[in-house]
């Protein structure tokens, strides 16, 4: 397929536990974003990649919250010790330079915390 | 100043009816407007954007208006089919600039048959 690549789909894991969230961009899309997104609720910026630069993390809730980018192309993003406020959906996007619009969008992974 | 504000939160029309959803904005430096629809366990999708160099836009029966004077803007959707309904989000950004996208809440469409 050629669009952006989430996984998993779901996750339902207890509170405490590590989780991490995977993102396959499109082919070529050098930008890359992770957003959360409440039920009901708009899109809660988290973190922004774009190629080699210092990835922009102005957006990450607390320092539970970490993402990594390899090679340029998948990332990771990483929830220590889950709480229960962190149930959401983690939405990722990518864009190609250089006006980085518009964003192309997952499906997402909906992160349940029990 | 970074804000966008959208309005209704949600709202109901007859199929074949106008729906409106209307956003407004402070930061005279944005330069880009989209529109994205969202369908239940989907991510957004670009529907329909507009740059402040015309004051309309429109594709098939979705046209953006904007009003620059005002600092605002909206998305109208003719003929309102039951396959619309979903939750639609208006963004603002700086192109050149700024990759950051300011997201509206979102307003839930429903098209009653």
């Amino acid at each position: 397929g050629a669009g952006v690549s989430q996984s998993p789909s779901n996750k339902v894991t207890e509170k405490g536990k590590d989780v991490e969230l995977r993102c396959d961009p499109i082919s070529g899309h050098t930008a890359l974003y992770w957003y959360r997104q409440s039920l009901g609720q708009g899109l809660e910026f988290l973190i922004y990649f774009q190629g080699n630069s210092a990835p922009d993390k102005s957006g990450l809730p607390s320092d539970r919250f970490s993402a990594e980018r390899t090679g340029g192309s998948v990332s990771t993003l990483t929830i220590q010790r889950t709480q229960q406020e962190d149930s959401a959906v983690y939405l990722c996007a990518s864009s190609r330079r250089p006006l980085n619009q518009p964003q192309h969008f997952g499906d997402g992974t909906r992160l349940s915390i029990l | 100043q970074q804000q966008v504000k959208q309005s209704p939160q949600s709202l109901i029309v007859q199929k074949g009816g106008i729906s409106i959803i209307n956003c407004a904005y402070e930061n005279t430096a944005f330069d880009y407007f989209p529109w994205y629809q969202q369908f239940p366990g989907k991510g957004p999708a670009l529907l329909i954007a507009i740059r402040p160099d015309v004051s309309e836009k429109k594709e098939g029966r979705f046209t953006i208006s904007f009003n620059k004077s005002a600092k605002q803007f909206s998305l109208h959707i003719m003929d309102s089919q039951p396959g619309d309904s979903a939750t639609y989000f208006c963004a603002a950004s700086i192109m050149d600039s700024n990759y950051q996208l300011i997201w509206g809440a979102g307003t839930k469409l429903i098209i009653k048959p």
